[in-house]
């Protein structure tokens, strides 16, 4: 596999059960991000992960944790979510910005989360 | 903090029209300027960037331009065809150094070309 892989690519989830979304990166870069992509929303950055050390939480409600283990792989662990957190969840990553390197970020193909 | 506004929300043009999608942001320190592509259900791809020190960009079809002092910049489509309908995406981010890429994102623009 190259790019950026996510997994599940569609999840169903009740209110209060435990889940996790899982990314992959196969490009050698040193930053992953989580966005949320709604309807007729602009892609909201949720967490940004450099060298594995968090960097930036856009305020992000507690019932969403993320894990960075090490600079391929990135969680989203999911806990007790609403309904109004159904949207898809766009994985990305970077590597940095410096020199004639625009920080260009390389999207997965997301995970489609229902929450009923 | 930066806050990027996108305009039109959908755009419709015909088959060899030209189209073109605008964009504000908010914060004068911000100095690269992305655009991506989402086609139905794929991922999102970048598919032109300019930086602040260049006025205006261009890859066969498309081109950017911006504007710092306005604080506009604009994505310009000519000669549209049917595979150039997707939503576009534009983006803004103030580069500090560091490893990471803080895009703020306009809304999108759904385009349809109709042949």
């Amino acid at each position: 596999e190259t790019g950026v892989t996510q997994t599940p690519r569609h999840l169903v989830m009740g209110m209060t059960n435990k889940k996790s979304l899982k990314c992959e990166q196969h490009l050698g870069h040193n930053a992953m991000y989580w966005y949320k992509q709604s309807a007729k929303k602009p892609l909201e950055l949720m967490f940004v992960y450099s060298l594995e050390e968090r960097v930036e939480n856009n305020s992000v409600p507690s019932r969403f944790s993320p894990e960075c283990p090490n600079s391929s792989h990135l969680f989203l662990h999911l806990h007790t979510l609403q309904p109004e957190d159904s949207a898809l969840y766009l994985c990305a990553s970077s590597q940095d910005p410096s020199g004639a390197n625009t920080g260009e970020l390389f999207f997965g193909e997301g995970s489609r989360l229902t929450v009923l | 903090g930066e806050n990027v506004e996108q305009h039109p929300s959908t755009l419709s043009v015909q088959e060899g029209d030209s189209a073109v999608i605008k964009c504000t942001y908010s914060d004068s320190a911000s100095n690269y300027f992305p655009w991506y592509k989402q086609e139905l259900g794929k991922r999102p791809q970048l598919i032109i960037d300019i930086r602040s020190n260049v006025g205006e960009k261009k890859d066969q079809r498309i081109a950017v331009t911006l504007n710092k002092t306005a604080k506009h910049f604009s994505l310009h489509i000519t000669e549209t065809q049917p595979e150039d309908s997707a939503v576009y995406f534009c983006a803004a981010s103030a580069h500090y150094g560091g490893a990471t890429n803080k895009l703020i994102f306009g809304t999108g623009t759904l385009l349809a070309v109709q042949p």
